[in-house]
């Protein structure tokens, strides 16, 4: 079975902090993702990348920042958390581009 | 228009019943097409996958999809309570889904 993990389920940060979120899968797969769910706004992606430091912007890339200087770790940072990022955070990953995703169990953040 | 559409809800439909879930697209080279399953506080999950006109069934769910109307829907037969959940449209060329439709079965 494919497996994400994400560093954390719940996390309490206050404005300002820097944030970082660790996503790692066991798949060896290609590509990684980082989306935020909110209620009523469904899952807008963040970040993505295709391959070990090559990363792409999704639709919502302002205030975050990503890292993936291994295959089967994809970094999400948040350099100076504001209350607006308080989110779901889920990462993903697929062997290819037209596949599906697997999901990770997601971090609820919380900026206060 | 968003790139991808999902029918609003809530739906709600009783034990036994058939639910239908539609999705729209805007994007015509669209190649795959994925119905997710969200529970509650859960993170979603792989229900179906389609690439070719028509239907794909895997047991008591069906999707279809028309790339010339650019829609694909996601038939439950003989629904359940276990299929309460929000369910996902997500047109892969760009890693879009839509906003989900939340499906309650009730008994």
């Amino acid at each position: 079975d494919v497996k994400v993990t994400q560093s954390s389920r719940y996390l309490v940060k206050r404005t300002g902090e820097k944030v970082f979120l660790e996503c790692v899968q066991d798949m060896d797969h290609e590509n990684m993702f980082w989306y935020r769910q909110d209620p009523g706004l469904g899952l807008r992606l963040i970040y993505f990348s295709y391959d070990v430091k090559m990363k792409e912007k999704g639709d919502i890339p302002e205030g975050y920042s990503v890292s993936r200087e291994k295959k089967e770790r994809f970094s999400l940072i948040l350099e100076s958390a504001s209350t607006n990022q308080t989110s779901m955070y889920l990462c993903a990953s697929t062997l290819g581009q037209g596949n599906e995703q697997f999901f990770g169990p997601g971090t609820r953040l919380t900026v206060l | 228009q968003k790139e991808v559409e999902q029918n609003s809800g809530p739906l709600s439909v009783p034990e036994g019943a058939i639910a239908s879930l539609n999705c729209t697209y805007s994007d015509r080279v669209s190649q795959s097409f994925f119905w997710y399953r969200q529970y509650s506080g859960k993170s979603p999950e792989l229900i179906m996958s389609i690439y070719s006109n028509g239907d794909k069934e895997d047991g008591r769910f069906t999707a279809q999809l028309n790339k010339a109307s650019q829609y694909v829907s996601l038939l439950i037969r003989d629904s359940q309570p276990s299929d309460s959940a929000t369910y996902l449209c997500a047109v892969k060329s760009k890693s879009t889904f839509g906003d989900g439709t939340t499906l309650t079965v009730k008994p």
